[in-house]
């Protein structure tokens, strides 16, 4: 999974629930992404990093808030977690210089 | 906006081709991909064409391009069972923004 570590890989949570997720790079890549797969809908952009400390929403960033204090780490944290964010949460990874998404192995979370 | 299409299901018998297509709307899009998922994995780069190319052949895989029509299809030679996957196609226009499509679902069959 192209130096991409997802972490947990799967979590069970409750409604009303504080949830981070992380993501963990060894490539130094510049950008970063946080996506949910859902039946359906595909691949789903909720935030992207384009650099350390700066990220811009994606098309479902409700939420959702990101962080991303260290090149290699980029947090994803679900403030309130609802049982519409019950998801697979991918985590992937580019460089402008190569113009190719690499992903991580994806996080399965349930909100009951 | 952008958009990705694809149908959803496909099915094959083992040692047959597989032809999946997707069609975008970017008319700038400049690099176009395609990803293999298998059951609870990340998605996986098969392989990606340039927007200047018609087609690129690797192994198995023929990617073709048309792109007055904006359609891309990835064929499968020799199917096998291994095979079995959902197959994404996504472009990007060269930015930070990559668009993929819904996924179709290859099943093979013995």
């Amino acid at each position: 999974d192209a130096g991409i570590t997802q972490s947990p890989r799967h979590k069970v949570t409750e409604t009303g629930t504080p949830v981070t997720l992380r993501c963990h790079q060894t490539e130094n890549h510049r950008y970063m992404y946080w996506y949910r797969q859902d039946p359906g809908h595909g691949l789903r952009l909720i935030h992207y990093s384009y650099g350390v400390k700066d990220t811009d929403k994606g098309e479902v960033s409700d939420g959702y808030s990101v962080s991303r204090s260290k090149t290699e780490d980029f947090l994803l944290t679900l403030e309130s977690a609802t049982s519409s964010q019950t998801s697979v949460y991918f985590c992937a990874i580019s460089d402008p210089t190569e113009n190719i998404q690499y992903f991580g192995a994806g996080t399965r979370l349930s909100v009951l | 906006g952008e958009d990705v299409e694809q149908s959803l299901f496909l099915s094959v018998r083992e040692g047959d081709s597989s032809v999946i297509n997707c069609t975008y709307t970017d008319s700038s899009s400049t690099y176009l991909y395609w990803y293999k998922q298998e059951p609870g994995a990340g998605l996986q780069l098969l392989t990606y064409i340039f927007s200047n190319m018609d087609m690129k052949q690797d192994q198995r895989l023929t990617v073709l391009l048309n792109k007055k029509d904006k359609h891309l299809s990835l064929r499968i030679a020799d199917t096998q069972t291994g095979d079995s996957a959902i197959y994404f196609c996504a472009e990007t226009s060269g930015t930070y923004k990559y668009i993929f499509g819904t996924g179709t679902r290859l099943k093979v069959l013995a």
